[in-house]
């Protein structure tokens, strides 16, 4: 069957590190993959967008690294600040109109 | 401001007691969707529209309803509640760069 894994552990970093959050999957060709941050209570809020053909992806503090061999996505988020505190969603979308999500890394940046 | 406005953000309500959770964007998007998400389980979908008057099942759309009578609007029905629908709601919309969430419904179904 088709799957997402995200960690579902919490990671916990001092502030100024560098925060890397994975993304697999299984069963899927995704045309494209998706990074969504959500805090609580709140509605996710779109991040990043990559494509199949594309290995990286950059954004201010955050880089995403998509390697459909390995089926896996990562994301990280450099010089890591406490407001970066919140859950990480990744998302693949088939080129349908279907977009499955993971169920999130939940992050702690300490001061 | 581009924003998907869902309402309301928070409702009780009693078992068999229909129900519509309403969702509007102002992006032009023809793409919108229902998730509900739950602890562990992530978000999952319910129903989504490709445009005016399209819609489909998602991955649970059991007890749920939607319609899309026009571009805007993609309300999110429950004819009869029932506690296991007691969840966190979503809509979304969609573009070719990815989702615009509204700000969540939160319901308890007593």
């Amino acid at each position: 069957s088709q799957k997402i894994e995200q960690n579902s552990e919490a990671l916990n970093i001092q502030e100024g590190k560098t925060a890397t959050l994975t993304c697999n999957y299984t069963n899927y060709s995704p045309a494209y993959l998706q990074w969504y941050r959500q805090d609580p209570g709140r509605g996710p809020v779109f991040l990043l967008l990559i494509r199949e053909n594309e290995k990286e992806k950059r954004k201010e503090r955050l880089k995403v690294t998509f390697d459909t061999t390995l089926k896996q996505s990562l994301f990280h988020i450099t010089a890591s600040q406490p407001a970066d505190s919140a859950t990480y969603l990744c998302a693949l979308a088939t080129g349908g109109f279907k977009t499955i999500f993971g169920a999130g890394t939940r992050l702690f940046v300490k001061a | 401001e581009a924003q998907v406005t869902q309402n309301p953000r928070y409702l009780i309500t009693v078992t068999g007691k229909k129900l519509t959770v309403t969702c509007s964007q102002n992006m032009n998007h023809e793409y919108m969707s229902w998730y509900r998400q739950d602890p562990g389980l992530g978000l999952r979908q319910i129903y989504y529209s490709m445009n005016v008057e399209v819609t489909d099942k998602g991955d649970v759309p059991e007890g749920y309803k939607v319609s899309r009578k026009e571009k805007r609007n993609f309300p999110l029905i429950l004819e009869s509640p029932s506690p296991n629908q007691t969840s966190l709601y979503f809509c979304a919309s969609r573009s070719a760069r990815g989702y615009t969430f509204g700000s969540g419904t939160r319901l308890t179904v007593v």
